[in-house]
């Protein structure tokens, strides 16, 4: 089973950002948050991880909280093509650890 | 570089025939994986090689799924008999070494099963 929490949908007006939010509250001190997003009839993307600290790259920022309970994707200026199902997903980076999806937050950004 | 490669695309099927699917990683990925995605749900791991050894096929209904990757290159998964719960997407993803690294997922197989 998915150890996260998604919202199942939020909206998002095209050029603003968009904050989305993932509670892990079981999460243990190795695992980290994975982000992955899924646009229509394509497989997955892998967007971003972290462990503790902030992160950034040339497609999202993650933020997690200091208690690690829980974390915030943001698109910082979303496009339609943003539009996907967006994964948060826990997981150890020890071993062969699986990426357990659930059922993500679908994200639709409008002009 | 090239993606992962699936084929086919789609696949419709009556219950109880065989299929199969094809999947290429992309060169040099040591780790192979497959999927299934069941509509409105999120991806389910089936099984997980690394080179042509089996790490994971704990999700794997094995009485009537079965992969296989023999050069530890390309791969197959077949299905036989199908039910009509096996319709789905079967996505195909390879990673550099474990399953640590970034997986990265081809566009998927979707499969009907009439």
């Amino acid at each position: 089973d998915a150890k996260t929490t998604q919202p199942p949908s939020m909206d998002c007006a095209e050029g603003r950002a968009a904050n989305l939010p993932c509670n892990h509250s079981t999460i243990s001190g190795n695992e980290y948050v994975y982000w992955y997003r899924q646009i229509h009839s394509q497989g997955p993307q892998y967007i971003i991880h972290g462990l503790k600290n902030n992160e950034t790259n040339e497609m999202a920022s993650l933020i997690i909280t200091e208690d690690r309970k829980s974390s915030t994707l943001i698109l910082p200026h979303a496009t339609l093509r943003d539009t996907a199902v967006y994964y948060c997903i826990v997981r150890a980076n020890t071993g062969f650890q699986k990426l357990v999806f659930g059922t993500g937050t679908r994200l639709l950004v409008s002009p | 570089e090239a993606g992962v490669a699936q084929s086919p695309r789609y696949k419709i099927i009556e219950k109880r025939q065989s299929v199969a699917f094809w999947c290429n990683p992309i060169s040099g990925h040591a780790t192979l994986y497959w999927y299934q995605q069941i509509l409105g749900q999120g991806p389910k791991l089936l099984i997980q090689f690394q080179n042509n050894g089996v790490v994971d096929d704990s999700q794997l209904p094995k009485d009537r799924f079965s992969a296989e990757r023999l050069k530890g290159v390309d791969s197959t998964l077949k299905i036989q008999p199908a039910k009509l719960e096996d319709s789905a997407v079967y996505l195909c993803a390879s990673s550099q070494q474990g399953s640590t690294d970034t997986q990265y997922f081809g566009p998927g197989t979707r499969l009907t099963v009439l």
